[in-house]
């Protein structure tokens, strides 16, 4: 079945760093990704879409200079937290698949996020 | 319009019963539905689907009901196992505009399963 990587898992900084998050398609090529947020005991929060060859889409509310999203090629998509700040702390989760009709979104593991 | 982040309301069976869990849904326009499970510190993953074409759909162990008139979704789990405790979300697709197939997650409902 489809598979989605993401890379790390976890991640401990300190504030005002900026942490970049990856998200692989593995045996599927994708033209669109989607990362999405999501904090405890909450529903999953669509922050963006992310688009082969141009420019991520981004929800109503969502800072596109604070998230920068890459998706440079039909496997990789990166999201860029700039400037890491405590209220940043989040699980950060990237989905891909379903391009062809009605076809479910595959997940990856997510990333949890802690700025200190 | 967009789901809102609510404290997950939670449904507590006895392993061995059948579990329901349910869910509204909000556009009456979208034409594909997914269920997905959830464990702690993992991303979702797809358990089954349903066509808006569709009433009822089977899977291993799993139905999905919808009923459109009402805008309602609905997870059957038989035999529910400890294995099956999770976050069970539903997620809604509309008709594709563009090149966009986002998905609408509902408020999630954790299902906790008694030995």
């Amino acid at each position: 079945g489809a598979v989605v990587s993401q890379h790390p898992s976890r991640v401990i900084c300190k504030s005002g760093t900026s942490v970049k998050i990856e998200c692989r398609s593995l045996d599927f090529q994708a033209t669109t990704m989607f990362w999405y947020r999501q904090f405890p005991k909450q529903s999953l929060m669509l922050m963006a879409t992310s688009n082969e060859g141009s420019k991520a889409t981004y929800e109503q509310g969502v800072e596109k200079d604070k998230f920068l999203i890459n998706h440079a090629s039909l496997t990789l998509s990166t999201l860029t937290v700039t400037s890491a700040h405590p209220e940043d702390s989040s699980f950060y989760i990237c989905s891909a698949g379903g391009e062809r009709g009605n076809q479910p979104q595959h997940f990856g593991d997510g990333t949890r996020l802690s700025i200190l | 319009g967009e789901s809102v982040g609510l404290h997950l309301p939670t449904l507590s069976v006895q392993e061995g019963d059948n579990s329901i869990i349910n869910c509204a849904y909000s556009n009456s326009a979208s034409d594909y539905f997914i269920w997905y499970k959830q464990e702690s510190g993992k991303g979702p993953q797809f358990i089954i689907d349903i066509r808006s074409n569709m009433d009822k759909r089977q899977g291993q162990r799993v139905t999905v009901l919808l009923n459109k008139t009402v805008k309602h979704l609905s997870l059957q789990i038989a035999a529910t196992q400890p294995g099956d405790s999770a976050v069970y979300f539903c997620a809604e697709k509309g008709p594709r505009r563009g090149a966009t197939n986002k998905l609408i997650f509902g408020t999630g409902t954790l299902l906790a399963v008694q030995p």
